[in-house]
């Protein structure tokens, strides 16, 4: 089956700690993306990359860090610097990040709690 | 402003309605329009491209209007299976492939 995993469905984080989000894609897509999601708000960009070892920040990059050292891989790490990580956090490829219009397909989400 | 604005609801409907949403956008020189539809805890997943000519699906029509700059969805002989969230979304210009999504319009329609 083709399409995009993330992994864990669910996270849970303590005060102070990082947590690495994964998402893997096999679509063969070069663009991926990470959005984030509050209760009854659209989605905001935190980060994508176009190509692999690129990636650029998005709205809402700070607290955030990116790596897109595998074509097929754009983990997401929350950092102790994100003051208010609590959100549904989706991944998603499209096959480029440059031209206007592509389809964005979306992985089944993770949902990071604050203890 | 908000970039793209949308009534957030909830719509409720009876089975067999037809309904619209609207939404509008704030960049007059805004590209690209789509539909997408998130069911409750699920990802986004897309419904519709909106053309400039308006497109039909099924029941479903998309329509852009660039003078008032607002596009809707309009969902004849609404299903139960209907009730979801939609998303507009616009991909802004010179900004390549990227999106700006609406906080949502959430449906539910009802037996």
């Amino acid at each position: 089956d083709g399409g995009i995993t993330q992994s864990p469905k669910y996270l849970f984080r303590k005060e102070g700690q990082n947590v690495t989000l994964s998402c893997e894609q096999n679509l063969n897509h070069d663009a991926m993306y990470w959005y984030r999601q509050d209760p009854g708000q659209g989605l905001r960009l935190i980060y994508y990359s176009q190509i692999v070892n690129d990636f650029q920040k998005g709205d809402i990059a700070e607290g955030y860090s990116v790596s897109r050292e595998k074509k097929e891989s754009f983990p997401l790490t929350v950092t102790s610097a994100q003051k208010n990580p609590t959100a549904f956090y989706l991944c998603a490829s499209s096959i480029s990040a440059g031209l206007a219009g592509e389809t964005q397909y979306f992985g089944p989400g993770t949902r990071l709690l604050v203890l | 402003r908000k970039e793209v604005e949308q009534d957030p609801g909830p719509f409720n409907v009876p089975e067999g309605a037809t309904v619209a949403f609207n939404c509008t956008y704030s960049n007059s020189a805004s590209q690209s329009f789509f539909w997408y539809r998130q069911d409750c805890r699920k990802e986004p997943k897309l419904l519709m491209s909106v053309y400039s000519s308006g497109n039909e699906d099924g029941r479903f029509t998309a329509q852009l209007n660039r003078a008032s700059q607002y596009i809707s969805l309009l969902i004849r002989d609404s299903k139960l299976s209907d009730s979801a969230t939609y998303l507009c979304v616009v991909n802004p210009p010179n900004a390549g492939n990227m999106l700006t999504f609406g906080g949502g319009t959430r449906l539910m329609v009802k037996p």
